[in-house]
């Protein structure tokens, strides 16, 4: 089976500092892997994904996320944080089978 | 990104009565649609997988005769809650996905169901 931990329920950051949201997974296989972002009372939002190939993928808002497989981790990060950054972030994975797992999400609240 | 849209985005009924919720993926064809339920603060739930012209593949524990999924269109799924109690208040989110398995998903933007 597989499975997605968001260790951190919510991560605070100040204004222009970098952030990071923590994801690892569990899974048979290669990995897809996903960032999305919900706003209140919105859907998610797609950030970016790793398929394959380079190990830093960068995807939509400034946001990048680093895809290591030692530590079966997936992280996500953006140098510079901004008040509107502030949302719930969700990392998901998928197999070939095609069915998602998503983290528990995280909030990320940046203080101006 | 492609377009997902539900309809309603809220909608309040009374205990006992059935709620239909559309979603609808507008710019491309969705050869798969999700169901989520989403309690506030907490992750997603999927209630449901469905492909088109095919019966929906319901996760442990979800009662099918309570939550109708029909996805007749590569375009268009609908969930109806069915005799709809308070407990069943929550966020529906679905979601829409096409091609390959590695493709992300489009989401909705919701429904909040208050059943009083």
């Amino acid at each position: 089976a597989q499975s997605v931990a968001q260790p951190e329920d919510q991560v605070n950051v100040a204004e222009g500092n970098p952030l990071t949201v923590k994801c690892t997974y569990s899974v048979s296989g290669n990995p897809y892997l996903f960032w999305y972002v919900q706003y209140p009372n919105r859907g998610l939002q797609f950030l970016l994904k790793y398929i394959t190939g380079d190990n830093l993928v960068k995807g939509s808002y400034g946001f990048e996320a680093e895809f290591n497989k030692s530590q079966t981790s997936f992280h996500l990060k953006k140098p510079s944080a901004l008040v509107s950054d502030s949302a719930l972030y969700f990392c998901a994975v998928k197999t070939n089978a095609g069915k998602s797992t998503f983290g528990d999400g995280t909030t990320l609240t940046v203080k101006p | 990104g492609a377009v997902v849209s539900q309809h309603p985005s809220w909608v309040i009924c009374k205990s006992g009565t059935s709620v239909k919720i559309e979603c609808r993926s507008l710019d491309f064809q969705a050869t798969t649609m999700f169901w989520y339920r989403q309690f506030p603060k907490q992750s997603l739930m999927l209630m449901a997988t469905s492909n088109e012209g095919s019966k929906a593949t319901y996760e442990q524990g979800v009662e099918k005769d309570k939550f109708l999924i029909n996805h007749a269109s590569l375009t268009l799924s609908t969930l109806t809650v069915t005799s709809a109690h308070p407990e069943d208040s929550s966020f529906y989110i679905c979601s829409a996905a096409s091609g390959f398995s590695y493709n992300e998903q489009f989401f909705g933007p919701g429904t909040r169901l208050t059943v009083l």
